[in-house]
């Protein structure tokens, strides 16, 4: 099915530890987006590309990464895992435009705990 | 920056029952999404309101956006089972899309 694939699903790392999480979708849509999510602060914006080859920075970047790889992938990086990481990690897509059909398309999420 | 306040945080209804959750912006809202999230899934999403005073229905699911007042309801009529789970609103000014804290809806049967 079309949509935006996240891997893994589920991950523990120590503290220090690094590691990447991958999303790529499928529907070629220009922009992609990493978010996290906490209890009671809803969805925060990391990092989002507005096109291939861009990159900038959301609301709170501050110990990751991303590369856009292509127009299909999109991924972030944790060069020193915290406990503070810990977090369900939704990447999403969209393409540029206006109407109905342009929401933004989000994975199923990455469930991560920093130990 | 756009901060989205949205009200109630919790609400426990009886299955048959109608209710309300709404979503108020700090700025100008130029466009407004709704997204519903079952816990541990990801975002579906729900519609969008562009225009003031602009309402869509999906199903048994309405949404108004009320530019002047800065603010959108989302409007469940007959509450079942199946709409439990997380409301959130989002508006991207800047094609940065940002939330409000969300929802969360219990339907009891």
């Amino acid at each position: 099915n079309a949509g935006v694939t996240q891997t893994p699903k589920f991950q523990v790392l120590k503290t220090g530890q690094s590691m990447t999480l991958q999303c790529a979708q499928d529907m070629n849509h220009n922009s992609m987006y990493w978010y996290r999510q906490d209890p009671g602060m809803g969805l925060r914006l990391i990092y989002y590309s507005a096109s291939e080859g861009t990159t900038d920075k959301g609301e709170v970047p501050n110990g990751y990464n991303v590369s856009r790889l292509n127009k299909r992938e999109f991924s972030l990086r944790l060069e020193s895992a915290a406990p503070s990481q810990t977090s369900v990690y939704f990447c999403a897509s969209r393409v540029y435009g206006t109407g109905f059909n342009y929401g933004y398309t989000f994975g199923s999420g990455t469930r991560l705990t920093v130990v | 920056s756009q901060e989205l306040e949205q009200s109630p945080q919790s609400l426990i209804v009886q299955e048959g029952k109608n209710l309300t959750i709404n979503c108020t912006s700090s700025k100008t809202l130029y466009g407004l999404y709704w997204y519903k999230q079952k816990y541990g899934e990801g975002l579906i999403f729900l519609m969008m309101l562009q225009k003031g005073g602009e309402e869509k229905s999906h199903e048994k699911i309405t949404a108004k956006l009320d530019e002047k007042k800065q603010q959108s309801s989302l409007h469940i009529t007959a509450s079942q089972p199946s709409h439990a789970g997380i409301y959130l609103c989002g508006a991207d000014p800047g094609s940065r899309l940002t939330f409000g804290e969300g929802t969360q809806l219990t339907v009891n049967p």
